[in-house]
């Protein structure tokens, strides 16, 4: 079956522009998840959604990142006034409760680059 | 703070040996750990995972073994091949399923022909 996807797979923007980045999960996954990994590091949370609510947006690194998740399905991430250090692959993942507990999977990731 | 800690940047193995990467965690929290190899412009793919309630888990060439008392795990290939070349990160989470992952720097896998 299809897998996760996101879009644009790479996006270039000038600083203090916005950006938005789509993910769609796998079909009749719950939960979703945003992470990002900077160059040289490892994946880091961003936040997490159940179904459309988001119970934890602990890794959102500024006011300038939010996400929703509408449907249960697709979601948006968005950064506004985006900055030089938002540069990184933004990656999305999913995950069901009969996949086996923390086992998320990725979709090819979005390639941020902020001028 | 680094959680997860992947402390090998890189590994280098002749094919039809054995790789062993290893990872440390701090967070005793931890009760469920995962290995995941990404190829370059492509998404993690998982590979295997083990709760905190084993020691071993097995699943073809892939064995990932869990020290809790150590805080650290292993995840062997054996045989190597050319085409496991590629990075792997070690992810660990805390309180079951459905929550947020928290992953090492990776470690740079080259199977040597």
């Amino acid at each position: 079956g299809a897998g996760v996807s996101q879009s644009p797979s790479n996006k270039v923007t000038e600083k203090g522009k916005d950006v938005e980045l789509r993910c769609d999960p796998i079909s009749g996954h719950t939960a979703l998840y945003w992470y990002r990994q900077s160059l040289g590091q490892g994946l880091e949370f961003l936040i997490y959604f159940q179904g459309n609510s988001a119970p934890d947006k602990s890794g959102l690194p500024s006011d300038r990142f939010s996400a929703e998740r509408t449907g249960g399905s697709v979601s948006t991430l968005t950064i506004q006034r985006t900055q030089q250090e938002d540069s990184a692959v933004y990656l999305c993942a999913s995950s069901s409760s009969s996949a086996g507990a923390g086992t998320q999977y990725f979709g090819p990731g979005t390639r941020l680059l902020v001028l | 703070d680094q959680q997860v800690k992947q402390n090998s940047p890189s590994l280098s193995v002749q094919e039809g040996r054995i790789s062993i990467l290893n990872c440390d965690y701090t967070n005793s929290m931890f009760d469920y750990f995962l290995w995941y190899k990404k190829y370059p412009a492509e998404g993690p793919t998982f590979l295997i995972s083990i709760s905190s309630i084993k020691d071993k888990n097995e699943d073809g060439r892939f064995t990932v073994f869990l020290n809790k008392s150590a805080k650290h795990l292993s995840l062997h290939i054996v045989p190597s091949q050319p085409g496991d070349s590629a990075v792997y990160f070690c992810a660990a989470s805390a309180n079951g399923a459905n929550s947020k992952l928290t992953f090492g720097k990776g470690i740079t896998l080259s199977v040597r022909p």
